[in-house]
């Protein structure tokens, strides 16, 4: 049984140009969760899909948005990169009536 | 915004002996405490979690137990192993109905 998977594992995107990370859900899972987690602190939650619409979302700016597609993986965009930007992009997927996240390996991405 | 606190940030025991992990949390609505262990390289592993409604859970070698009136929350590892190394996150489930993390504790166990 895979487990979440995403990618590309690390990426490198020059300041203002645009990124998009994709994610893969454990199998039998219909919720995608995007975080943010930057060097040496805990992940922050950008925002959470499910049946295809946006159901929660953090303190993020319109930059970052996402997608969910009805094989229930996602995809998060971010525009316009700031070298703030530069985090590990972490993708957890549950079952909607569940709290038990599971989490990919992760997305790092490096602005310059 | 809910503000969860963790203490210490590092700590090392020597192998076999207890490691204990604390949090503190601000949101009285808060229901759900998990534990995820992070492995270099790799995304967080929930470990452990409890819920409101119950004061200490346990899974062989690992405890977490919660205290709602005081609004923490610890995780109790025993009979350590080199393998327990890690960065380890509280989290709680709150407003927002969103997770919020705490800042992690990097645990080193010395063989």
């Amino acid at each position: 049984d895979a487990g979440v998977t995403q990618s590309p594992t690390h990426l490198i995107k020059t300041r203002g140009q645009q990124v998009t990370l994709r994610c893969s859900p454990k199998s039998g899972h219909d919720t995608v969760s995007w975080y943010q987690q930057a060097l040496g602190q805990g992940p922050q939650f950008i925002f959470q899909y499910y049946e295809e619409e946006e159901r929660q979302r953090g303190n993020f700016p319109d930059r970052f948005s996402g997608h969910q597609f009805p094989n229930y993986s996602s995809e998060l965009n971010v525009n316009a990169l700031l070298l703030g930007d530069s985090a590990l992009y972490l993708c957890a997927s549950s079952l909607v009536r569940s709290y038990e996240q599971y989490f990919g390996p992760g997305t790092r991405l490096t602005v310059t | 915004g809910e503000n969860v606190e963790q203490h210490p940030s590092t700590l090392s025991v020597q192998e076999g002996d207890s490691a204990v992990i604390k949090c503190t949390y601000s949101d009285s609505a808060s229901n759900y405490f998990p534990w995820y262990k992070q492995e270099l390289g790799k995304g967080p592993q929930l470990i452990i979690d409890i819920r409101s409604n119950v004061g200490e859970k346990k899974d062989q070698r690992i405890a977490v137990t919660l205290n709602k009136t005081a609004k923490h929350f610890s995780l109790h590892i025993t009979e350590t192993q080199p393998e327990d190394s890690a960065v380890y996150f509280c989290a709680d489930w709150g407003t927002g109905n969103q997770f919020y993390f705490g800042t992690g504790t990097s645990l080193t166990v010395i063989p």
